[in-house]
């Protein structure tokens, strides 16, 4: 799996975007790009995945440059409900395989009213 | 939606007892796994299950834990004799048969070990 580096924490006041950057230099040809959320107390949940240019969906958009060495996780107009750890993982995801997910220590995005 | 369910949703046990945890899978979705989160660290894999076994697990899954799918509808964690460490949030997760890390967790089961 490609090690990730993202910010530990950040701040955002509500109504703001918030762009949060991933690194992944290590990224393989196969590797996608999974987002997660996790809420205090509770399990983490599936946001967004991409492979390369910009996925979008009801909750975020997720850019991703040519390279695929970094990617953007992007919350529109943040709210406080918003404050999470937000987790990027990196890997390969289709064929056979057990896929379990490898967590690090995610950006803790807190939303300030 | 479906959703993954998780019970008890707090589980308190002196040290040397045995738990079983339970979770109930989205009930089309072929893979499972648990996952613990010790207060205030990363949330840790600790072993996966498909086709009525275990297709990988980590070095903290040893042989004091156990995983089992009784019946088509349930998966349980059995912790034989539990320690103090073992004090965490437990996580079941399941995922049908496309994409890989598009897993789907349970709200969790709090452990707390005596």
């Amino acid at each position: 799996l490609a090690k990730t580096t993202q910010p530990i924490s950040m701040d955002s006041y509500e109504g703001q975007e918030v762009n949060i950057t991933c690194s992944h230099n290590n990224i393989a040809t196969n590797d996608y790009i999974t987002w997660y959320q996790q809420f205090p107390s509770q399990g983490p949940r599936f946001i967004i995945q991409g492979y390369k240019t910009k996925v979008t969906n009801e909750v975020a958009s997720l850019f991703i440059p040519a390279d695929r060495k970094s990617s953007t996780l992007s919350l529109p107009r943040v709210s406080l409900s918003d404050t999470a750890v937000y987790y990027c993982l990196v890997g390969d995801v289709t064929g056979a395989g057990s896929y379990q997910l490898t967590f690090g220590k995610g950006t803790k995005l807190s939303v300030i009213p | 939606e479906p959703e993954v369910t998780q019970t008890p949703s707090h589980q308190v046990t002196q040290m040397g007892q045995e738990v079983i945890l339970r979770c109930v899978p989205i009930s089309n979705h072929l893979y499972f796994y648990w996952y613990r989160q010790i207060l205030g660290q990363k949330v840790e894999f600790l072993v996966s299950f498909y086709n009525n076994e275990i297709s990988e697990k980590s070095e903290i899954f040893d042989d004091q834990f156990s995983v089992e799918r009784p019946d088509g509808s349930n998966f349980t964690l059995k912790i034989r004799s539990t320690k103090l460490e073992d004090s965490a949030m437990y996580f079941c997760a399941s995922r049908d048969g496309t994409s890989g890390r598009m897993q789907y967790f349970g709200p969790g089961t709090r452990l707390t070990v005596l």
